[in-house]
């Protein structure tokens, strides 16, 4: 069984500043994939950046990395310059062989 | 285009009945899901399919049906066994990670909002 965890319900960050959106995880496969995952008010799910669970360096996407911490079996979200169109809610999921699990949620509002 | 598109968008239903909402992709992925998501909340696995004419439950099936009579199509029925069905529904789709492995992210669909009167 999969299970991921995101503690944080929801955060305020300042245009510009970085923000960091946890979230921990607890599977017993040995081959998976970890995936974030944005949703606008509009409802649509965006991907943002994905980890395999073999890869050695932190995935980078843009403005998104990914502190990936295997030990810890964490995979924490990292936003850089924040900015105000980033203000959604952001899901961790992690998926193996075709199934998925997400975590509830962290709410991001980006203040001017 | 490629893409999941779902239909319809806004879908309303008198208590007792049965709907079925759409879901159709031309990513020629092997792989589909749906997701119930209430408000605030995360996305919860209704049913998923690998294949064609074969799924699998996810963790909260009761109330739900599904058919995969075509890799393009997963059409979901919310029954009138489901007793609170006012959400917001989510498709998706991936490719099999037998072809692409572990890393094959999700697809979604725009969603449809089902509101029970």
């Amino acid at each position: 069984a999969q299970k991921i965890t995101q503690t944080q319900p929801g955060m305020f960050v300042q245009e510009k500043e970085a923000v960091t959106l946890d979230c921990t995880y607890d599977t017993s496969d040995q081959s998976y994939g970890l995936f974030w995952y944005k949703q606008p008010s509009s409802g649509e799910m965006i991907f943002l950046i994905y980890q395999g669970s073999y890869d050695e360096q932190n995935a980078t996407e843009g403005r998104y990395s990914l502190n990936f911490q295997k030990a810890r079996k964490s995979a924490n979200l990292v936003i850089s310059a924040s900015q105000l169109g980033d203000s959604a809610m952001y899901f961790c999921a992690i998926g193996s062989w075709g199934k998925f699990q997400f975590g509830a949620g962290t709410q991001v509002v980006v203040t001017p | 285009d490629g893409g999941i598109t779902q239909s319809p968008k806004y879908l309303f239903r008198k208590e007792g009945q049965n709907v079925t909402l759409s879901c159709e992709q031309n990513l020629n992925h092997d792989a589909m899901y749906w997701y119930r998501q209430d408000p605030g909340q995360g996305l919860r696995l209704i049913y998923y399919s690998q294949i064609v004419n074969d799924f699998q439950k996810g963790d909260i099936a009761e109330g739900y049906s599904v058919s995969r009579e075509k890799k393009e199509s997963f059409p979901l029925t919310v029954t009138s066994a489901q007793k609170n069905p006012t959400a917001f529904y989510l498709c998706a789709s991936a490719q099999n990670p037998a072809v692409g492995g572990i890393g094959n992210e999700q697809f979604f669909g725009p969603g449809t909002r089902l509101t029970v009167l």
